[in-house]
């Protein structure tokens, strides 16, 4: 069984329109994350939600929304996209506050492409 | 701010010479270490992690890692690589006991191992 599964594993689609991305971990962990991969492979941070709380919220523009309905699931929904959207989209999920370690469990990635 | 550096950008390497990638952090307080590896198409898998105790940590396949942490370093290292150590490692980072589980990553270091 996958742990942290995403889908799409690729989207492409033009500029302009609206896309979302679906994460579902079935680890048991309370916090998940969105992570952004640029061309050159630098990954950096989007989003982190705390049972279904938003607890960081990089900056990022607000085309960007993260949707919690459990805390299994954390969804990334982008309005307008835009070219420099274009990246690989990679949702994790660790333990919460209470017992975090720090290691960060992540799905096999989402490549966008906007074109 | 805090921040990973890995110094090296492209390492490459024949099979069976030793590795070793540098990684370097700022942040000044008790962090938590960690070594990722993302090979080719793949998503991220945690290779080590180092929390406290001994500094000198064993990771899967092989790898150790070394905190220093007069140097604020976690070098990785491996004796002996093979061809399918071929992916791209990152370092990263995480504070203790924050309320936020931000893990910091370094920008990657790609290795490519001949056979």
């Amino acid at each position: 069984d996958t742990a942290v599964s995403q889908t799409p594993k690729y989207l492409v689609t033009q500029m302009g329109n609206d896309k979302s991305i679906k994460c579902e971990q079935n680890l048991g962990h309370d916090t998940m994350y969105w992570y952004k991969q640029d061309s050159k492979k630098f990954l950096k941070i989007m989003f982190s939600y705390n049972n279904k709380e938003l607890i960081i919220n990089e900056t990022v523009p607000n085309r960007f929304s993260p949707k919690s309905p459990d805390k299994a699931h954390l969804n990334l929904h982008i309005n307008s996209l835009e070219l420099g959207d274009s990246a690989v989209y990679f949702c994790a999920s660790s333990l919460g506050t209470s017992g975090y370690t720090g290691e960060l469990f992540f799905g096999e990635g989402s490549r966008l492409t906007v074109l | 701010a805090q921040s990973v550096s890995q110094h090296n950008h492209h390492v490459i390497l024949s099979e069976a010479a030793s590795l070793e990638l540098g990684c370097n952090y700022s942040y000044g307080g008790t962090v938590n270490l960690f070594w990722y590896v993302q090979y080719p198409g793949q998503h991220l898998q945690l290779l080590l992690k180092y929390f406290s105790g001994d500094p000198l940590v064993k990771g899967i396949k092989g790898f150790e890692a070394e905190f220093i942490k007069s140097k604020f370093s976690f070098n990785l290292r491996k004796p002996s690589v093979q061809w399918s150590d071929t992916a791209e490692y990152f370092c990263a980072v995480n504070k203790k006991l924050t309320g936020a589980n931000n893990l910091f990553f370094g920008t990657g270091t790609r290795l490519t191992v001949i056979p």
